[in-house]
């Protein structure tokens, strides 16, 4: 259940498997980027975030991953269980505008079978 | 409780009145954003404050959005005459900085 390269809008894996969820941006200004999880009826959540001057960051079962150079963003989860059922959300802001200003992209909803 | 706060959590219109939305953003976040979440979209921006100085409101759809934070906390977005477009999922966020910010769980408003 994993998919590389391709930013898929839903994406099914089996509890136990590693889902990786990708993201294309935009801005090459950008220089902040943070993955969010929403549940139905929620706010989106905090899950991780990296900086323009990194390319990996490792979280409690989750990585991310930054490429600048094609401008990609992937957010893996090891494990993945039924409560990361959810949709995912990649953003992005600058340090030079609004403290914090993001800009979301399209979501991926994420669904863990038993 | 510790977290952003919004209400209604549900607001029905019909076309044409004014709503009122409030957030309650957390105790001591100077940051505050406002933005609005369509039915299987991304959240897009609306509305910044720092403290009570509205910095950017580039992202208000017409004037009749508004957006005010008087006393730097508590914020309330007003939207005037409303249409159906209007009809959308709106979120708070504060932060005390430039990291993480902390969402609301929204308000669903449903124009009629």
């Amino acid at each position: 259940g994993e998919s590389v390269g391709l930013h898929l809008p839903t994406l099914s894996v089996q509890e136990g498997d590693n889902s990786i969820i990708n993201c294309a941006y935009s801005n090459s200004a950008s220089d902040y980027f943070i993955w969010y999880k929403q549940e139905s009826g929620k706010g989106p959540q905090f899950i991780i975030d990296i900086r323009s001057n990194m390319d990996k960051r490792q979280g409690q079962r989750v990585t991310v991953l930054l490429n600048k150079t094609v401008k990609h963003l992937s957010l893996q989860i090891a494990a993945t269980q039924p409560g990361d059922s959810a949709v995912y959300f990649c953003a992005e802001s600058s340090n030079n505008t609004n403290a914090g200003k993001s800009t979301f992209g399209d979501g991926t909803t994420l669904t863990v079978k038993p | 409780g510790a977290g952003v706060s919004q209400s209604p959590r549900y607001k029905v219109a019909k076309r044409g009145q004014d709503v009122a939305l409030r957030c309650d953003p957390i105790s001591g976040h100077v940051s505050l954003f406002w933005y609005q979440q369509a039915l299987g979209q991304g959240p897009e921006f609306l509305t910044y404050f720092q403290n009570e100085a509205q910095l950017d409101k580039s992202g208000l759809p017409s004037d009749r959005f508004f957006a005010e934070r008087p006393e730097g906390s508590v914020s309330t977005l007003k939207i005037q005459r409303t249409q159906q477009e209007d009809s959308a999922v709106y979120l708070c966020a504060s932060h005390t900085g430039f990291s993480e910010q902390f969402f609301g769980p929204g308000t669903r408003l449903t124009v009629l």
